[in-house]
């Protein structure tokens, strides 16, 4: 049961142009969401994340937006630039006590020069 | 800093064997996962620890053992490797939260190949 979901496994976008990342998730107990980015044989790196208190959260060209009653979340970036390509995976956090994550199946961008 | 390290990077096992994934962190953090990533698809939680001496199960822990002797490490044993066991682990960790920070910090992963 994947109660995080990025639908599109794939996203081309030209250099300088906005990149937008979706992601849905279906447990309404989840209070904190966050997006990682990874590189080919690299672990996971944080990028930005978004309280459910909150509906967006910025940090440079990159911005997450939350829309709690459609259970939705973007990540925006602009401008694109080539070092953006990577997988980008969005996660969710609980209210247990380990504040485990449940990640998305992941969304791969690629910049094109 | 190391932050999260794992070893091995890259490793084959035969069907039945058993080995120890690695994870040492040096940030102090209280709180450790073991992941899962099979291709195409997101992380799932193995098992965690929220402190030394403190492991719990997560989404996927049959078929694996871990510990949690010091702050630092965290290894995950696989005890009879399957097929079905190849994948690529990820070890995280993260501070005790202070102001709602969830962040978690990971290694470069482990890929395993079971025969």
């Amino acid at each position: 049961d994947q109660q995080v979901k990025q639908n599109s496994p794939s996203l081309s976008v030209q250099e300088g142009r906005i990149s937008i990342l979706n992601c849905d998730y279906t447990n309404s107990m989840f209070d904190y969401f966050l997006w990682y980015k990874k590189y080919p044989a690299e672990g996971p790196t944080f990028l930005i994340s978004i309280s459910s208190i909150k509906d967006k959260n910025e940090d440079g060209r990159f911005t997450v937006f939350l829309n709690k009653s459609a259970k939705h979340l973007s990540l925006h970036i602009v401008p694109s630039q080539p070092g953006d390509s990577a997988v980008y995976f969005c996660a969710a956090s609980d209210e247990t006590g380990a504040n485990n994550l449940f990640f998305g199946t992941g969304t791969r961008l690629t910049v094109i020069p | 800093n190391a932050g999260v390290t794992q070893t091995p990077k890259f490793r084959i096992l035969k069907i039945g064997q058993s080995m120890t994934l690695q994870c040492t962190q040096d940030m102090n953090h209280n709180y450790m996962y073991w992941y899962r990533q099979d291709p195409g698809m997101g992380l799932k939680l193995i098992y965690y620890s929220v402190g030394a001496g403190i492991t719990d199960k997560g989404e996927v822990p049959n078929g694996y053992n871990v510990s949690r002797s010091t702050t630092e490490d965290f290894p995950l044993r696989l005890e009879l490797a399957a097929p079905s066991q190849t994948s690529v682990y990820f070890c995280a960790s993260r501070r005790t939260p202070a102001g709602g920070e969830e962040t978690q910090y990971f290694g470069p992963g482990t890929r395993l190949l079971v025969l």
